[in-house]
């Protein structure tokens, strides 16, 4: 079993959708999740930090972490051509950022 | 310059080449890593050094070699790679404290190995 699993997509929506990205991890011991987006040519970047359980927004995006089912999600709300990007999921067990575990990511194509 | 730059955006080798990507980060961060992105793989860890010194090499081939001058360079040297070799590599760096587990990463330099 892959200890993070990720749909690679691409996932294409209409402009204004609504738009749900998910991991989940078999590690129960990871404490920081987090969402870095990469569009093409460039590096990631961080886009949601969450610690523990519970949801997080920050605009149009929520970061939801569910440890019980070991799953995380991101939302997106009225999503726009600008968020057509690949999403990776990452996960980490203490914050010493050595030990990070990413996901494959998620192919996201946003149709104007 | 701000934020994490990465020299050469691409290069191109032949199995026998020596070639290295540098690294340069403008934020103070003290810790320094190099990552690899395959296609449709998760990015895979290679190198990290904090303070100037490695901490974690997980296992990549000697042909790989990092080098960390100072807090602020960092350079991955290659030599007699493999086709399989041929991938992105991100440098990234991070501060300490609560937010050492927060990575900034450069644009990537895109190698072919020929």
């Amino acid at each position: 079993q892959k200890e993070v699993e990720q749909d690679p997509g691409p996932l294409s929506v209409p402009e204004g959708a609504i738009v749900s990205l998910n991991c989940t991890y078999s590690n129960s011991a990871f404490q920081y999740f987090m969402w870095y987006r990469q569009y093409s040519r460039k590096g990631p970047e961080l886009l949601m930090y969450t610690y523990s359980s519970g949801n997080k927004e920050d605009g149009r995006f929520t970061a939801q972490v569910d440890k019980s089912s070991k799953y995380i999600s991101l939302f997106i709300r009225d999503s726009q051509p600008s968020d057509s990007a690949t999403y990776l999921c990452a996960f980490d067990l203490t914050n010493a950022g050595n030990m990070l575990t990413f996901g494959g990511g998620t192919r996201l194509m946003v149709k104007p | 310059e701000t934020g994490v730059t990465q020299t050469p955006r691409h290069l191109v080798m032949g199995m026998t080449n020596k070639k290295s990507l540098k690294c340069e980060q403008h934020l103070g961060h003290n810790a320094m890593y190099w990552y690899k992105q395959s296609a449709k793989k998760p990015l895979e860890l290679m190198f990290v050094y904090s303070l100037e010194e490695r901490v974690e090499n997980n296992s990549v081939p000697s042909r790989f070699s990092p080098e960390c001058p100072n807090s602020s360079h960092l350079f991955l040297h290659l030599h007699t790679l493999q086709p399989e070799d041929s991938a992105l590599y991100l440098c990234a760096s991070s501060g300490g404290g609560s937010g050492a587990n927060v990575l900034t990463f450069g644009a990537g330099s895109r190698l072919t190995v020929l």
